[in-house]
């Protein structure tokens, strides 16, 4: 069974300043995803980023870029020019590859960034 | 325009109540899923359902049962409630792994706070 594994229960920045959130996970799986996504006070769950294990490059969306490490299980988000609007709990995910409905997320048990003024 | 759609937002209900959580998407996706938030805010997938076939079935309570009357809705029924039911239930839909693009990734509903009391 896969596992992600979030250590830091809580983090706080200062606006404009970047942060980094840590995520690692186990598989035996060769082909799987991993997910970043946001889950402001609104509750609604946002994707922000998500990356393919074949791919060496990692993933950039705007401000958001993440650090895939393969052979260390490792998967870190880093959040450029804080914004406020990034006060949310992130959740780190994995899938490994399916079909017919089998995609299944598996969760971190994520963590609280606030983004202070 | 509402992707994935769920109601009631809000449910409070008395233990040994039976009650429904309905969930809708124009998404034309092929699979829908439910998952369980608990109180600590981790998430955990319950359900997934492929073209109005169960799928996914994780060692829910067969109190909790699963209704998908064709591939844009998803209901979920709950049968003689209990205080530890009380958590935010998601509905997602996705196009599958199959389809995979760039803007891969579950799209949530907004989620339905269940308090039973």
């Amino acid at each position: 069974a896969q596992t992600v594994t979030q250590s830091q229960p809580e983090m706080s920045v200062q606006e404009a300043e970047t942060v980094t959130l840590s995520c690692t996970y186990d598989t035996s799986e060769s082909n799987y995803y991993l997910f970043w996504y946001k889950q402001p006070p609104s509750r609604q769950m946002i994707l922000v980023i998500r990356q393919e294990a074949y791919k060496q490059q990692n993933a950039t969306e705007n401000r958001f870029s993440v650090n895939f490490q393969k052979a260390a299980k490792s998967f870190s988000l880093k959040i450029s020019d804080s914004q406020l609007g990034d006060t949310a709990m992130y959740f780190c995910a994995f899938m490994k590859h399916a079909q017919g409905g089998s995609e299944k997320l598996v969760f971190g048990k994520g963590m609280k960034l606030t983004v202070n003024p | 325009d509402t992707a994935v759609s769920q109601t009631p937002k809000y449910l409070v209900t008395q233990m040994g109540n039976d009650k429904s959580i309905k969930c809708e998407q124009n998404l034309g996706h092929d699979t829908m899923y439910w998952y369980k938030q608990d109180s600590k805010k981790f998430l955990k997938i319950m359900f997934s359902y492929n073209n109005k076939e169960l799928i996914i079935n994780e060692t829910v309570p067969n109190r909790f049962s699963p209704k998908s009357p064709d591939k844009a809705h998803l209901n979920l029924h709950i049968n003689s409630l209990e205080l530890g039911d009380s958590a935010v239930y998601f509905c997602a839909s996705s196009q599958g792994l199959r389809r995979l693009g760039p803007n891969y990734g579950y799209t949530f509903g907004s989620g339905t706070r269940l308090t039973v009391v």
